[in-house]
């Protein structure tokens, strides 16, 4: 059974700041993973999907990083801004139905 | 882009009463929906994938009777958690899938019931 696990479960780091986010995976054969921002009592915003056959994604200042064999994926973010304060998911998708399998999240705090 | 429309967004009701969420595809066609439910602080549980024209199938734990799905047309499934009770206070989440989008699936912007 495939388990997601996302380390830290919550990170506070002063502005201007790059930091990484961990998401690790039991079960390498997956469809893609996703990257997502939940902002408190909001619903979700797709920030980067990596196929399997794909090693990164990059959209501005986030980039994406993802490692099968070792079942691995990173979000690097990029000289940190207040507003990049969010919870950020990540999500394996396992078959062709792409129904996903959910991290517990990082809880990002970036301080002005 | 492709939208998903989820309506209510906010509800609040008193024990006993049954409530329907919408989940609607605006500009695509959703053969496959997903129905999500997130309690404070902790990450989306899977409870049912809904496929048009066909009896969804619920993860293990979710009670069919309890939670109906209904996905009748390629753009609407709903969700009407029936004789809702307070420790049914959560915040809902439906997701369709687009086979032909950028992205697998598209969320919509959730469900808050609070169950007085």
């Amino acid at each position: 059974k495939q388990e997601v696990t996302q380390i830290p479960a919550a990170l506070s780091v002063p502005e201007g700041e790059n930091l990484v986010l961990n998401c690790s995976f039991t079960d390498s054969a997956i469809y893609n993973l996703q990257w997502f921002r939940q902002d408190p009592g909001k619903g979700l915003t797709s920030l980067l999907l990596i196929q399997s056959s794909q090693r990164e994604q990059t959209s501005g200042r986030l980039n994406a990083s993802l490692d099968k064999s070792s079942g691995r994926s990173t979000l690097y973010i990029a000289a940190s801004q207040p507003g990049d304060s969010a919870t950020y998911l990540c999500a394996v998708g396992t078959d062709s139905n792409y129904q996903l399998i959910w991290g517990a999240g990082t809880k990002l705090i970036i301080k002005p | 882009g492709a939208v998903v429309s989820q309506h209510p967004s906010w509800v609040i009701c008193k024990s006993g009463t049954s409530v329907k969420i919408e989940c609607r595809s605006l500009d695509f066609q959703a053969t496959t929906m997903f129905w999500y439910r997130q309690f404070p602080k902790q990450s989306l549980m899977l409870m049912a994938t809904s496929n048009e024209g066909s009896k969804a199938t619920y993860e293990q734990g979710v009670e069919k009777d309890k939670f109906l799905i209904n996905h009748a047309s390629l753009t609407l499934s709903t969700l009407t958690v029936t004789s809702a009770h307070p420790e049914d206070s959560s915040f809902y989440i439906c997701s369709a899938r687009d086979p032909v989008g950028r992205r697998p699936q598209h969320f919509g912007d959730g469900t808050r019931l609070s169950i007085l």
